[in-house]
């Protein structure tokens, strides 16, 4: 079945620490985004990569880092420059010219630092 | 800076009851609208709206898009306890070279048996 997996479903983190958010998607897709989600907060976006070892930055990237060094990956890095990490990690993708009302998202990836 | 507000921010309503969820935006380069409904995972996507006036219709949700007024209404009728979920409305813009989806905070829709 084709989709996008996010690892792992929880996570917890000590303070000051790196975290790496693993995103795979079998679909495909060219472009991948990665999205942060507070309560009671839509969703914003941290990063998108249109192709292969390109990627940009988005709304609030400061404190993330990410790669795309292969077409079915884009991990994301929460690193301790980032100030309040604990949010809902929703990873999305779109095909090559594709809307983004098709968009597929991940299951997400809740991080808890402390 | 693109701006998606919704109205309200939570509701509660009892079974069979409808409601309407509110959507206002602020943004260039307009290209669509769209709606989804979160379950405490992943935004499911409802709908997509790009003209003014035209009504989307599934089962018993219903939205419309007024292009002129920046706003869009999400309706859902004879609401049930599996309509309880947060509602989102995004609007796409172009930004930077390509298109971006701008997220309001969602109404947090509560439906009591």
């Amino acid at each position: 079945d084709g989709g996008i997996t996010q690892s792992p479903k929880y996570l917890f983190r000590k303070e000051g620490q790196n975290v790496t958010l693993s995103c795979e998607q079998n679909l495909n897709h060219d472009a991948m985004y990665w999205y942060r989600q507070d309560p009671g907060q839509g969703l914003r976006l941290i990063y998108y990569s249109q192709i292969v070892n390109d990627f940009q930055k988005g709304d609030i990237a400061e404190g993330y880092s990410v790669s795309r060094e292969k077409k079915e990956s884009f991990p994301l890095t929460v690193t301790s420059a980032q100030k309040n990490p604990t949010a809902f990690y929703l990873c999305a993708s779109t095909p090559r010219g594709g809307n983004l009302y098709e968009q597929y998202f991940g299951p997400g990836t809740r991080l808890t630092v402390t | 800076e693109d701006k998606v507000v919704q109205s309200p921010l939570s509701l509660v309503v009892h079974e069979g009851d409808t409601v309407t969820l509110n959507c206002s935006y602020e943004v260039t380069n307009f290209r669509s609208l769209l709606w989804y409904k979160q379950e405490k995972k992943a935004p499911t996507f409802l709908f997509m709206l790009t003209s003014s006036g035209i009504e989307k219709k599934s089962g018993r949700l219903s939205s419309i898009l007024d292009k002129k007024e920046l706003f869009s209404i999400l309706n859902i009728t004879a609401t049930q306890t599996g309509d309880s979920a947060v509602y989102l409305c995004a609007v796409e813009a172009l930004g930077a070279g390509s298109y971006q989806l701008t997220f309001g905070k969602g109404t947090k829709l509560s439906v009591i048996p």
